[in-house]
């Protein structure tokens, strides 16, 4: 099956700087990859994904990149700030059929924005 | 829209009782699946409903659970016989089609 590893597993930052995450998958198959952000006590909460036939995507302060030779998409936040401190897992799936909602995820990074 | 509603959000429950956990998805979302979230470590893969199908199972859903989705809206988790083990953070979520899969806030299990 797929697995996915993250990294890296706590990220400490001063606020304003730049925060990035790596993640690798390794199933050649999967293409879509979301990333999530989860506070403490709380669900997942979904930031930003990108599908297989994107190599990058923005959102503001967030965006991702994909390199599917490779295998590995990063997380990259920009100007951070103390709110952005949490939890964020990658996650990796195949969207096809009753495959796409079986997100395999990564093992997380503790993100820390010191003011 | 009122988000992915679990309940209880907290159970403590000794080893051996059976617990119950209720999930009621997104308006309209025929997708649904649950998680199991361990402290330090990403979500993993319970299950998944297709409207009132039950389509794949994780090798993780050993025979004392079961869950089941009656009418194609809510679903249920039940843990039978409970084991210190299954001390987690029960996830839902739900997805209309193919589409973003919303998470709920989780419930947690404490088994003493």
């Amino acid at each position: 099956g797929e697995n996915v590893e993250q990294h890296p597993s706590t990220l400490s930052v001063q606020e304003g700087d730049s925060a990035v995450i790596k993640c690798t998958y390794s199933d050649s198959a999967s293409n879509y990859f979301p990333w999530y952000k989860q506070e403490l006590g709380k669900g997942p909460q979904l930031i930003i994904d990108i599908r297989s036939n994107v190599g990058e995507k923005k959102d503001q302060r967030i965006a991702v990149t994909l390199n599917k030779t490779a295998k590995h998409f990063s997380l990259h936040i920009t100007e951070t700030q103390p709110e952005d401190s949490a939890v964020y897992f990658c996650a990796a799936s195949m969207r096809s059929g009753t495959s796409y909602g079986k997100l395999t995820f990564g093992q997380g990074t503790i993100l820390t924005v010191h003011p | 829209d009122t988000g992915v509603s679990q309940n209880p959000r907290h159970k403590i429950t000794k080893r051996g009782q059976n617990v119950t956990f209720r999930c009621d998805p997104i308006s309209e979302h025929n997708r649904l699946y649950w998680y199991r979230q361990t402290l330090g470590q990403g979500p993993e893969f319970l299950t998944y409903f297709q409207n009132e199908a039950q389509l794949e199972k994780s090798r993780l859903l050993s025979d004392r659970f079961s869950a089941e989705r009656p009418k194609g809206s809510f679903s249920t988790l039940e843990i039978q016989r409970t084991e210190q083990g299954d001390s987690a953070m029960y996830l839902c979520a739900s997805s209309l089609s193919g589409n973003t899969i919303y998470f709920g806030e989780g419930s947690w299990l404490t088994v003493v």
